[in-house]
């Protein structure tokens, strides 16, 4: 089976800093995601990559660059770390047939910024 | 708002009960995902419906859908205590590929 790899689990960053998570798979999966996970507000889509050098915004892009430097890796960047931050990044993967995927998540970076 | 959402913040109950986790979307799907997510693990699918299925079982997992209503549920038998986790409901975003994401609800399960 695959895995899905996310560096680092736990991040603690400095107001306006630029922070960089990395996430790497071995399934081969075409097409990666980056989620942010608030505490009451589930999962949002901050970027998509569905190929090697593709980027594709979600819905809360603002503040953040992503980079698909391989078809394996996916890199979010913090372009600016808000004091008092706190939530988890979620980095997935799927395999996509129209619309309906099976995804795979990995468990994680957990950002505080103090 | 979400496009997909949970009707109930939080459900408790005993080890070897069961539990019924209910869902609503806002747009017409191709399919519905349901998945689980412990404490500090990122979520895992659990099941996966199609619109034309109106059940799908996975295990001591069933899940439901009706499209007329715009809603699912996922029902776990014999619960365990390690079935504690908040359970999501997640539909296809319709404008890009991913998922949205239901709040969640949290299941504790009790000796």
């Amino acid at each position: 089976g695959g895995i899905i790899t996310q560096t680092p689990k736990f991040l603690i960053g400095q107001e306006g800093q630029k922070l960089t998570l990395k996430c790497q798979q071995n399934f081969n999966h075409d097409t990666m995601y980056w989620y942010r996970q608030d505490s009451g507000k589930g999962l949002r889509l901050i970027y998509y990559s569905i190929t090697e050098n593709d980027l594709q915004k979600g819905d809360l892009s603002e503040g953040y660059d992503a980079s698909r430097e391989k078809k394996s890796s996916f890199s979010l960047t913090v372009t600016s770390a808000q004091k008092n931050e706190m939530a988890v990044f979620l980095c997935a993967s799927s395999i996509v047939t129209g619309k309906i995927s099976d995804y795979t998540f990995g468990s994680g970076t957990r950002l505080l910024v103090i | 708002s979400q496009l997909a959402e949970e009707n109930l913040w939080a459900l408790s109950v005993h080890e070897g009960e069961s539990v019924t986790v209910n869902c609503s979307y806002k747009t017409s799907i191709t399919a519905l995902q349901w998945y689980r997510q412990k404490s500090g693990e990122g979520p895992a699918q659990l099941i996966l419906i199609r619109s034309n299925e109106r059940e799908k079982r996975n295990g001591r997992l069933r899940a439901t859908l009706d499209t007329s209503s715009q809603s699912s549920s996922l029902s776990i038998t014999a619960t365990r205590c390690e079935d504690t986790a908040v359970y999501f409901c997640a539909t296809p975003l319709y404008y890009a590929q991913g998922l949205t994401f239901g709040l969640g609800t949290r299941v504790s399960v009790f000796p």
